[in-house]
């Protein structure tokens, strides 16, 4: 099932300009990450952030985590084309045997040159 | 270092077939998930090995089953093929569970007419 919904479904934007995508999760976690697809392709490994942590930045990405909230924002700055993708968060509950990802429905984004 | 391998990237059954898909992980990575997504359904996850035992199991039904073996490859088969299993099937390999991050192959596409 589902852990949360990204918000929003789809986004579309102007290069250059900055893209946020919004991610809320249910159940307690050890982390949240974010993943990113280009159309029908795998999933690529953006970013992780612990429960304990609060921020996280890498490159052009920054990453937010209210615990208290259950939700999560991921900000992609200075937008390319080459950003184009659907972006996923994903999820790893706390407690032991978790051996697995709970992913969002994922917001689409649309880079326009 | 090649990256996480899936066979067949695409493959077209009837109802009633089934199919094997074939993994092959990252050399060194133990642990291999496999994740089913569909437009309706999302992202959903199907299991996790490590050193050729099932840890974890997601909600699918019985005909949806995996292996792992001693190098690591994995295989999942699904037998009595429904309209419904057609999707993108993904394979995801890491160290270990607890190093967070999940490396993703391209999928293999199940068509299912």
């Amino acid at each position: 099932s589902q852990q949360g919904e990204e918000d929003p479904q789809a986004l579309s934007i102007q290069e250059g300009e900055n893209a946020t995508m919004n991610c809320s999760y249910k159940t307690s976690i050890n982390n949240l990450q974010w993943y990113r697809q280009n159309s029908g392709r795998g999933l690529v490994h953006l970013i992780l952030i612990r429960s304990n942590e609060r921020e996280k930045h890498s490159g052009r990405l920054r990453v937010t985590l209210d615990t208290s909230k259950k939700s999560s924002s991921l900000l992609i700055t200075a937008s390319r084309a080459a950003d184009t993708a659907s972006y996923f968060c994903a999820t790893v509950d706390s407690g032991a045997g978790s051996y697995q990802l709970t992913f969002g429905k994922g917001t689409k984004l649309s880079v326009i040159p | 270092k090649a990256g996480v391998t899936q066979t067949p990237r695409y493959l077209i059954k009837t109802r009633g077939q089934q199919v094997t898909l074939s993994c092959s992980p990252i050399s060194g990575h133990r642990s291999v998930s496999w994740y089913q997504q569909t437009p309706g359904q999302g992202l959903q996850f199907l299991f996790e090995y490590f050193s050729e035992t099932q840890r974890n199991k997601g909600n699918f039904p019985g005909r949806f089953s995996g292996r792992q073996f001693s190098n690591s490859r994995s295989e999942m088969n699904v037998s009595t093929l429904e309209l419904g299993d057609s999707a993108l099937y993904l394979c995801a390999s890491s160290p270990d569970w607890n190093t967070g991050e999940l490396f993703f192959g391209e999928g293999s596409r199940l068509t299912v007419l």
